[in-house]
């Protein structure tokens, strides 16, 4: 059971604008720095955001993070065929004293 | 560049312990903090615990504590994580991640490639 809740599936034209949320509490988004991951069917996890809204090198600006209160937000603007994959959120919770993922979510073109 | 390189695939018994290696290279390793991570098939993602090499300090989920060892060996740059009692639920592909920052919650940046672990009689 993770204490990070996302929409199970979001999907969107090609081109489009896709948003997922990432519901969590005072104990880890609120406090703490939240990091997305792109996962593709059978690869490891990508990092994709880190510290709410930062971008490693050689991710595009079509993604983008924010974080408000006990939520964040990943972003993925124009969206293309290669992007249809698993996204995670994930941050450490300080009361738990674990990292925690959230349960998920899968984008689809339409 | 930092390149994890995971052990290779493992089937066990139910009951038995498996252990699986994660060596880096390319970049400090005892300064970073090292997860584990599994994701059972068609599941999501599951933190289960981690390692910080130069403290030897770990955190482990409450989900597998008494049945998880997280180990590192900074001459070898080599983190490891052992898990027993193994059962059919624990079947599942196991990565080993190194966060970006100080901290766990600065990201995963580098991840392994990736443990198949089947547990079946």
């Amino acid at each position: 059971q993770s204490v990070l809740t996302q929409p199970p599936s979001v999907s969107a034209a090609p081109g489009q604008k896709v948003t997922i949320s990432c519901s969590g509490s005072s104990s880890n988004i609120r406090i703490n720095y939240v990091s997305w991951y792109q996962q593709l069917p059978g690869t490891a996890p990508k990092l994709l955001i880190y510290d709410n809204n930062k971008r490693p090198s050689g991710i595009p600006d079509r993604f983008s993070g924010s974080k408000s209160g006990t939520s964040a937000t990943l972003g993925i603007t124009g969206l293309q065929t290669g992007d249809e994959a698993d996204y995670y959120c994930g941050t450490w919770d300080s009361s738990l004293n674990v990292y925690v993922f959230g349960t998920g979510t899968k984008v689809t073109g339409l | 560049q930092v390149q994890l390189v995971q052990s290779g695939a493992e089937v066990k018994k139910p009951g038995s312990s498996v252990k699986v290696s994660c060596k880096a290279s390319g970049g400090s390793f005892s300064s970073y903090a090292i997860s584990w991570v599994r994701q059972a098939p068609g599941q999501g993602l599951e933190w289960m615990g981690g390692i910080i090499p130069i403290f030897g300090t770990t955190n482990e989920a409450q989900n597998f504590q008494g049945r998880v060892t997280i180990t590192a060996d900074e001459s070898t740059s080599t983190a490891y994580m052992e898990l027993s009692s193994l059962r059919s639920e624990d079947t599942a592909v196991y990565y080993c991640a190194r966060v970006k920052g100080d901290s766990f919650s600065s990201g995963h940046l580098f991840w392994g490639q990736g443990t198949r672990v089947t547990v079946s009689s």
